[in-house]
């Protein structure tokens, strides 16, 4: 069973630009979050999307948007780049209480895609 | 959100158990604990959940206070690959969906 992929793995973007990342979830998986990862903030959560709707919002600014589609793939976007946007981000995708036996399930991260804004 | 609190670091003896507490004095009833492992330069990586009983698996045992305020995450022998940032987390997917909130975790070293 393939894991979560996350694409690119690397990207250097320049203070102004936007970027989208992209995130496969595993097979069956309905469920995506989206997490920033920096050394002075930790591991921040940005949204969540569930059928593709967003259920759950971090604070974070406009910039950060996402979207789902209807096989479950998501991709975030961060407009007007800017340096602390540096990061890690990562992707994390679950299956719902109830799907299957399960009544409350894990999250499966993928690699990450490690964002430097020049 | 309810919040965990975690020692900042700890250190282990290679083939020496290892007990990791978190406290989540907030914890509400529909929270369930999670534990979260991040290796260096990977995702994080689950390691085990329970609601109110003690839950092992293949990587952990987790043992949970009868009041559900606290719980400690229990390696059975640590090896060096278990050196990682542990991450103890309240999940409420009935409530908050499958967000998940990661405080500052507690850095495990282990000595050969």
């Amino acid at each position: 069973k393939a894991g979560v992929t996350q694409t690119p793995r690397y990207l250097i973007k320049t203070r102004g630009q936007q970027v989208t990342l992209s995130c496969s979830p595993i097979s069956g998986h309905r469920s995506v979050s989206w997490y920033q990862q920096t050394p002075g903030q930790g591991l921040q959560f940005l949204f969540e999307y569930f059928s593709e709707t967003q259920r759950n919002k971090g604070n974070f600014p406009g910039r950060f948007s996402g979207r789902q589609f209807s096989n479950s793939r998501s991709e975030m976007n961060v407009s007007t780049l800017e340096l602390g946007d540096s990061a890690l981000y990562l992707c994390a995708s679950s299956l719902e209480p109830g799907q299957g036996t399960r009544m409350n399930t894990e999250a499966f991260f993928g690699q990450g895609t490690r964002l430097t804004v020049v | 959100d309810a919040k965990t609190t975690q020692p900042n670091s700890m250190e282990s003896n290679e083939e020496e158990p290892v007990h990791l507490p978190c406290n989540h004095s907030t914890i509400s009833g529909t929270d369930y604990i999670h534990w979260y492992r991040q290796l260096p330069s990977q995702g994080p990586e689950y390691v085990i959940h329970g609601l109110t009983s003690n839950v092992n698996n293949r990587m952990a045992s987790l043992a949970i206070a009868e009041d559900r305020k606290s719980s400690t995450l229990i390696l059975h022998r640590a090896t060096l690959r278990d050196a990682a940032v542990y991450y103890c987390i309240l999940r409420d997917f009935y409530n908050q969906g499958g967000k998940l909130i990661f405080g500052q975790g507690t850095e495990l070293s282990v000595k050969p």
